[in-house]
């Protein structure tokens, strides 16, 4: 009963590849996020969506694109992949988007590309 | 803008040896302060959060955090520190009136030995 799920785990690639992480939370929350964790343990926030409408959108590649087929998941799409997208990736929930609202994190997806 | 420095990158204390992680912050206003412990493999779970009121505020697991406002600080505290405690720490500031947008530091990695 896993309430923030992502998938794959680990995510292994080549150079130019597509791929796509998904996330799914079981927690009824309205607002869904990715964070990229870099190598240095930094944590910065890529996508936010509040029912499904994206509310914010950091300075990210356009080669990343965010889907959320409905409230209860949120996909991160990636093209044209670079050995710089190498991360942990994190999706988040939380009820509201207010600071009130404590965010509750995957486990986290790593990505490694060669 | 803020922005979030936890001097210590790791820490290695006994078990049952008293704990203190520091954090310091950079924002204009009273901000809203947390600390998230990442266990490896894991996500990142709220220990507590600082909004207004009381500064010294209490946590999950035994911790606590005191915010002191003329030092730009969140420390955070245990009395006794457990085995299950090694874990990573990050500290994170969200200013009022932002679109939900937490900071987060670039975390204290903390060692228990037995």
């Amino acid at each position: 009963d896993t309430a923030v799920s992502q998938t794959p785990k680990y995510l292994v690639t080549q150079m130019g590849n597509d791929k796509s992480i998904k996330c799914e939370q079981n927690l009824g929350h309205d607002t869904m996020y990715w964070y990229k964790q870099d190598s240095k343990k930094f944590l910065k926030i890529m996508f936010s969506y509040n029912n499904k409408e994206l509310i914010i959108n950091e300075t990210v590649p356009n080669r990343f694109s965010p889907k959320s087929p409905d409230k209860a998941h949120l996909n991160l799409h990636i093209n044209s992949l670079e050995l710089g997208d190498s991360a942990v990736y994190f999706c988040a929930s939380s009820q509201g988007t207010g600071f009130d609202s404590p965010l509750h994190f995957g486990n986290g997806t790593r990505l490694t590309v060669t | 803008a803020q922005s979030v420095t936890q001097p210590d990158i790791h820490i290695t204390v006994s078990e049952g040896a008293s704990l203190e992680l520091r954090c310091n912050y950079s924002y204009g206003a009273t901000p809203y302060l947390f600390w998230y412990v990442q266990s490896p493999g894991q996500g990142l779970q709220l220990l507590l959060k600082y909004f207004s009121g009381d500064t010294l505020v209490q946590g999950i697991k035994g911790f606590e955090a005191e915010f002191k406002r003329s030092q730009s600080s969140f420390n955070l505290r245990k009395p006794s520190v457990h085995w299950s405690d090694a874990a990573e720490y990050f500290c994170a500031v969200g200013a009022k009136g932002s679109a939900r947008q937490l900071t987060f530091g670039s975390g204290t990695q903390l060692t228990v030995l037995p």
